[in-house]
């Protein structure tokens, strides 16, 4: 398997603009994690997925950011409008109960976004 | 609530020496705990897991991690550092089964000097 595939690997965008990042999980994976990297806050969780359904987005920091699952192979987190702030890398992960290896997740490489 | 603290943001080693990353964790349940290690521009990539059992657990790359109740800890040790073992390294925690909620610290930065 290709493990988690996430793109763009870099984004540079201006304030303001909209901004999406793309994710596919692992092939028969039934959950999928959007985590936030920044050096002040460290690793946060932001939402995750159970069977393309959203779980638990209380990591989401406002209404700016919105994720989505439209089928098990793909995942996007948009933000909109963006702001400096939210310069960070972005990875996305992806684990599978039904394997019986729920508890390990998979990661991408990740997105680093700056935005100016 | 759960919540994760690692002693020590940088860690630096002379090549063949000791690695010692430490990790503590507060939960009011059983936890299950992990260690990740981070290269330069990757993803987390897992190295080893407790959950349940013997509570030395023994990882990838010569890793191995003993899980402390009575501390509360669960540090990450190697014998002898490589090289290439110079990464960011970090202990996470769950105390949900479904391994979803994952709490992680925030970061040892390892490195090893020749």
């Amino acid at each position: 398997d290709a493990g988690v595939i996430q793109s763009p690997r870099h984004e540079v965008t201006e304030m303001g603009q909209e901004v999406t990042l793309r994710c596919k999980p692992i092939s028969g994976h039934d959950y999928l994690f959007w985590y936030r990297q920044t050096m002040m806050r460290g690793l946060e969780l932001l939402i995750y997925f159970n069977n393309n359904v959203p779980i638990d987005d209380s990591g989401m920091p406002e209404d700016r950011f919105s994720a989505k699952m439209p089928n098990a192979s793909f995942s996007t987190l948009k933000i909109q409008p963006s702001e400096p702030r939210d310069s960070a890398v972005y990875f996305c992960a992806s684990s599978s109960w039904t394997s019986g290896k729920g508890l390990e997740q998979y990661f991408g490489p990740g997105t680093r976004l700056t935005v100016t | 609530a759960q919540s994760v603290t690692q002693l020590g943001s940088h860690v630096s080693v002379s090549e063949g020496a000791l690695v010692l990353l430490r990790c503590n964790y507060s939960s009011s349940v059983p936890p299950y705990l992990f260690w990740y290690v981070q290269y330069p521009n990757q993803g987390l990539q897992l190295l080893l897991k407790y959950t349940t059992g013997a509570t030395l657990v023994k990882g990838i790359n010569g890793f191995e991690a003993e899980f402390k109740k009575s501390e509360t800890s669960f540090h990450l040790t190697k014998p002898s550092a490589h090289m290439s073992d110079a990464a960011e390294y970090f202990c996470a925690v769950t105390n949900n089964n479904a391994g979803n909620m994952l709490t992680f610290g925030g970061g040892t930065r390892l490195m090893v000097k020749p």
